[in-house]
């Protein structure tokens, strides 16, 4: 079945580190890739997306790219702030009979430091 | 738009008793999806309905778990009867299917603010 591993967490940067969370997947045919954000308290809501392989997903200094040949589609920021602290989510839309569902790894925890 | 509206967002409840969970989602919309979010557990998919039909409840966890959606605009999740173990966020979503030549995998689901229950 299709599945999503994440870089476990939690992690602790620094104001203006670099940061990468890693997610690896697990799907036949060729799923859609999506990175959630959930700020405490609040819902999920879409970071960036990517549709196809060798795609770039990007929002708000964000970026990911669509590797197929890895199964991967890390997460990366060149320079995270305090506001970015949050759990992020990687998750995968398999489609066919599926349409519509996704498929979330287990998210991972981020603390910036002021 | 509003986006996906949920009501309550606390209930706080005793142990046995019946808890109805609100969701209106966004106007347009045909997907709807029921999770609920724990810390042991992680985020889980309860149930998703199509155009108000129900696609895939294989992750209502038991009998005492049901949801409807009798219109577009309008589901419920049903606790009866409610348990400590219940207790989590449940957040609902929806999102609307875009047919083109590339029709696969999902669209962008659009997450409510949530429902926290706490069952004492």
């Amino acid at each position: 079945g299709n599945s999503v591993t994440q870089m476990e967490g939690p992690v602790t940067l620094s104001e203006e580190a670099f940061l990468t969370i890693n997610c690896t997947y697990t799907a036949t045919g060729y799923p859609s890739l999506f990175w959630y954000v959930q700020y405490p308290g609040e819902g999920l809501q879409l970071l960036l997306k990517a549709t196809k392989a060798d795609d770039k997903g990007s929002n708000k200094g964000f970026e990911a790219t669509y590797r197929k040949e890895t199964t991967s589609f890390h997460l990366e920021k060149g320079s995270v702030q305090v506001s970015d602290s949050a759990v992020y989510f990687c998750a995968l839309g398999a489609g066919g009979t599926s349409y519509g569902k996704l498929t979330f790894g287990q998210g991972t925890i981020l603390t910036v430091h002021p | 738009d509003a986006g996906v509206i949920q009501s309550p967002r606390h209930e706080v409840t005793e142990m046995g008793q019946e808890v109805t969970l609100r969701c209106k989602p966004i106007s347009g919309h045909d997907y709807l999806f029921w999770y609920r979010q724990t810390m042991m557990r992680g985020l889980e998919l309860l149930i998703y309905f199509n155009n108000n039909v129900p696609i895939d409840d294989s992750g209502m966890p038991e009998d005492r778990f049901s949801a409807k959606m009798p219109n577009a605009s309008f589901s419920t999740l049903k606790i009866q009867p409610s348990e400590p173990r219940d207790s989590a966020v449940y957040f609902c979503a929806s999102s609307f299917r875009f047919y083109s030549s590339r029709d696969r995998g999902a669209e962008t689901q659009y997450f409510g603010p949530g429902t926290r229950l706490l069952v004492l």
